[in-house]
């Protein structure tokens, strides 16, 4: 079974500054998919960003950007120039290729930006 | 595109009542649907997974008498939550797969429902 593990419950940080959150995960899967979603006050599941385990290229996606250190089992995200729109909890999920359809996410990191 | 919907968004029930949550795929063929429950504060934990026409699969620990879901058609997943008790209050959230559409194993999740049981 995978486990996904967030260990930043909340963290803060200055408009206009950079902040990274970090994920670890735990799989015997070869490959997989891995995913950061966002979850502003209005409680929608937002898709930020997503790294295909066979892609050695970090995934990018304008101010969102993924550090995947694939034999660490580390997938952290980046975020440039955070604004306050970016106020929202963020989770980490893990899912498999195949077969198994299922999303395994993280308890989540709270992230507050200070205006 | 990729729009999933659910109703009601907000549901007030007495105890032992029973509540239904539908979950709606606006413009695609949900071939597998999901249903999350998430208490405050906290993550999605799956509770079940659905494929069209088939029974639903339960994870470790979800009552299946209680938790009836029926996913009839390619774009329609309901939840009717049976007998509901102030325990059940809870948001859950669905969400939408086309195994045709999605290479990369996304899923398309829906607003969600807040269930309040007094």
């Amino acid at each position: 079974a995978q486990t996904v593990t967030q260990s930043q419950p909340e963290m803060s940080v200055q408009e206009a500054e950079t902040v990274t959150l970090s994920c670890t995960y735990d799989t015997s899967e070869s490959n997989y998919y891995l995913f950061w979603y966002k979850q502003p006050p209005s409680r929608q599941m937002i898709l930020v960003i997503r790294q295909e385990a066979y892609k050695q290229q970090n995934a990018t996606e304008n101010r969102f950007s993924v550090n995947f250190q694939k034999a660490a089992k580390s997938f952290s995200l980046k975020i440039s120039d955070s604004q306050l729109g970016d106020t929202a909890m963020y989770f980490c999920a893990f899912g498999a290729t195949f077969g198994n359809e299922k999303l395994t996410f993280g308890t989540g990191t709270r992230l507050t930006i200070i205006p | 595109g990729a729009v999933v919907s659910q109703h009601p968004s907000w549901v007030i029930c007495k105890s032992g009542t029973s509540v239904k949550i539908e979950c709606r795929s606006l413009d695609f063929q949900a071939t597998t649907m999901f249903w999350y429950r998430q208490f405050p504060k906290q993550s999605l934990m799956l509770m079940a997974t659905s494929n069209e026409g088939s029974k639903a699969t339960y994870e470790q620990g979800v009552e299946k008498d209680k938790f009836l879901i029926n996913h009839a058609s390619l774009t329609l997943s309901t939840l009717t939550v049976t007998s509901a008790h102030p325990e059940d209050s809870s948001f859950y959230i669905c969400s939408a797969r086309d195994w045709r559409l999605a290479v990369n194993n996304e899923q398309f999740f829906g607003p969600g429902t807040r269930l309040t049981v007094l």
